[in-house]
């Protein structure tokens, strides 16, 4: 079974600048997330999906980050302008629905590691 | 809203030592607990998991947690680590009526050959 999806793996920007990244979650998977962890710390959830629509958005820092899944599958989150806080790694992960059930296994792209300098 | 303490940073083994690493959470109510794993320059993979039932719990590559719902604790242990097991261990829980992952800063563990 393929898994999540993402790219870019590595970035580098400049301060100010801007960047996004991409995910695929796993076929057929109707709630994605997108983490951020910073070094030394672990995944703080940044937004959840449920198909294209948001279920929560309360960590996103909405004056500089920005996320969408148009047709309920990819999605793109967007960082404009950056800060040198942001230097982290952006996990996407995909579950089946946003149940909690133990059949219900969130999985995790392998990140998209940002450097912002 | 819930929180995770893993208390551990690094921890460094030999191998065939046993190995506990510690989790305890903060929330009120019934939760769904988590042990991750992240290898080196890999993606985070499920470890084990605690829904309910039996408060010890089997995952996989011969890892066990254990929930004492008293001391709001979900340990990790392992009786004989391998060279392999070399990763960063992430404890993370769940509330039933939000899938929103509240993890744990994390625990390296570096086994020595």
């Amino acid at each position: 079974e393929a898994g999540v999806a993402q790219s870019p793996r590595y970035k580098i920007i400049e301060k100010r600048q801007s960047v996004a990244f991409w995910c695929n979650p796993i076929s057929g998977h109707a709630t994605l997330y997108w983490y951020q962890q910073i070094l030394g710390q672990g995944p703080k959830l940044l937004i959840q999906f449920q198909n294209n629509g948001v279920v929560d958005d309360s960590q996103l820092p909405k004056d500089r980050f920005s996320a969408e899944r148009l047709k309920g599958v990819d999605s793109t989150l967007k960082i404009q302008p950056a800060k040198l806080e942001d230097s982290a790694v952006y996990l996407c992960a995909s579950s089946l629905d946003m149940g909690t059930y133990s059949g219900n296994t969130i999985y995790f792209g392998e990140g998209s590691w940002l450097t912002v300098v | 809203a819930q929180s995770v303490s893993q208390h551990n940073h690094h921890v460094i083994l030999s191998e065939a030592a046993s190995l506990e690493l510690g989790c305890n959470y903060s929330y009120g109510g019934t939760v769904n607990l988590f042990w991750y794993v992240q290898y080196p320059g890999q993606h985070l993979q499920l470890l084990l998991k605690y829904f309910s039932g039996d408060p010890l719990v089997k995952g996989i590559k011969g890892f066990e947690a254990e929930f004492i719902k008293s001391k709001f604790s979900f340990n990790l242990r392992k009786p004989s680590v391998q060279w392999s097991d070399t990763a960063e261990y992430f404890c993370a829980v769940n509330a039933p009526d939000n899938n929103d992952m509240r993890f744990g800063a994390g625990t390296r563990l570096t086994v020595k050959p």
